[in-house]
């Protein structure tokens, strides 16, 4: 079956400038998590989405924001972009909440801010 | 919350090899701990996992072990080969509900 899909893989965008990324999750999987990877801080946590409702939130400043939509497919939003911004930004298709099935990561959304 | 360290950053190794990774968790009430491979240019996938009660599970050449009481649990890898080469990450679930990812181990396999 198809994996998880992540567009677009490659975003530059300009500091004050918002940008938006989405991810289709695996067919069935009702569970959307959004991880931001940088080298020094690792995988951290943004927030969950479970049937159209954010179930977690990680701690990250309120410029990001997500949502997901009746058909499981999510999108996240980051306004007023700054240059610490810069990162992969990674999505997670489960079939509960929490990971406790282990997560289905996309390829990820590389946003270098300028 | 939940606090996961992961050792080593870095982990060098030749073909044949086995290597070890360790992550010891801080929240008894993890009950869940799977373990991510990441490639470059790719996301993490999951490799093995685990649940609070079984000691060890086997999967061909990894193999994770879980020690309660001193809250670690270890990766194996043995025979390594250099398609091995990666970024492995563990983490632990079930107390915060959130997952608690390690900071990763850069595993470098040489032909």
């Amino acid at each position: 079956k198809a994996g998880v899909t992540q567009t677009p893989r490659y975003l530059i965008k300009t500091r004050g400038q918002q940008v938006t990324l989405s991810c289709s999750p695996i067919s069935g999987h009702r569970s959307v998590s959004w991880y931001q990877q940088t080298p020094g801080q690792g995988l951290q946590f943004l927030f969950e989405y479970f049937s159209e409702t954010q179930r977690n939130k990680g701690n990250f400043p309120g410029r990001f924001s997500g949502r997901q939509f009746s058909n499981s497919r999510s999108e996240m939003n980051v306004s007023t972009l700054e240059l610490g911004d810069s990162a992969l930004y990674l999505c997670a298709s489960s079939q509960s909440t929490g990971g406790m099935y282990g997560y289905t990561f996309g390829s990820g959304t590389r946003l270098t801010v300028v | 919350g939940e606090n996961v360290e992961q050792h080593p950053s870095t982990l060098s190794v030749q073909e044949g090899d086995s290597a070890v990774i360790k992550c010891t968790y801080s929240d008894s009430a993890s009950n869940y701990f799977p373990w991510y491979k990441q490639e470059l240019g790719k996301g993490p996938q999951l490799i093995i996992d685990i649940r609070s009660n079984v000691g060890e599970k086997k999967d061909q050449r990894i193999a994770v072990t879980l020690n309660k009481t001193a809250k670690h649990f270890s990766l194996h890898i043995t025979e390594t080969q250099p398609e091995d080469s990666a970024v492995y990450f563990c983490a632990a679930s079930g107390g915060s509900y959130i997952p608690t990812f390690g900071r990763g181990t850069s595993l470098i396999v040489h032909p």
